[in-house]
């Protein structure tokens, strides 16, 4: 089974702070994807990447960064929190082509 | 953004008995529709992804029909029990890539 791995279930943070939030896939997939989901809305792509080294925009980029060094790991960086970003974010990645993409547990962050 | 409906929000059915639901979409640019299943405290799980006109998928008690022309995809479900409960969601990739654009989910809540 493929496994995503996220670092954190719950993190809390303060306004200003730089945040990471990891993620991990142990199944060689190219693609990996980050999203948030807030109430009343859909999950929506902040980034994904389709190989180490590669990034693209999704949907809603502005306040967020990322970061793959190895194709096993897709890191999120908030480079200075702020109340906004307080939100559920999911980690995802899929193969190539029209496959189904697998998600991580989600990391429930809250900012301060 | 692309929009994309689901149709109802929520729904509660008796168990044992059958229901469906809807996703909509733009028809324009399409590539394929995925299906999740997520409940509540588990990262999503995929059901379907279909990529042409009239496809059917079936996965247990869970089938899915596709209409690329008119932009929508229907899931059903027969004989729902409680382990049915859960948010099912579509997400089209209308701009390829895997970049997929979820619609905000029907959460399905089966009464025993």
């Amino acid at each position: 089974d493929v496994k995503v791995t996220q670092s954190s279930r719950y993190l809390v943070k303060r306004t200003g702070e730089k945040v990471f939030l990891e993620c991990v896939q142990d199944m060689d997939h190219e693609n990996m994807f980050w999203y948030r989901q807030d109430p009343g809305l859909g999950l929506r792509l902040i980034y994904f990447s389709y190989d180490v080294k590669m990034k693209e925009k999704g949907d809603i980029p502005e306040g967020y960064s990322v970061s793959r060094e190895k194709k096993e790991r897709f890191s999120l960086i908030l480079e200075s929190a702020s109340t906004n970003q307080t939100s559920m974010y999911l980690c995802a990645s899929s193969p190539p082509g029209y496959q189904p993409q697998h998600f991580g547990d989600g990391t429930r962050l809250s900012i301060l | 953004i692309l929009n994309v409906e689901q149709s109802p929000q929520s729904l509660h059915v008796q168990e044992g008995d059958s229901t469906n639901f809807t996703c909509s979409f733009p028809s324009s640019n399409f590539y394929a529709l995925h299906w999740y299943r997520w409940e509540t405290a588990k990262s999503p799980e995929a059901l379907f992804v279909m990529t042409l006109n009239g496809d059917e998928k079936k996965k247990g008690q869970i089938s899915a029909t596709l209409n690329t022309k008119e932009g929508y995809s229907y899931l059903y479900i027969k004989g729902s029990q409680p382990e049915d409960s859960a948010t099912y969601l579509c997400a089209p990739e209308i701009q390829g890539a895997q970049k997929l654009v979820f619609g905000q989910g029907t959460r399905l809540t089966i009464n025993p």
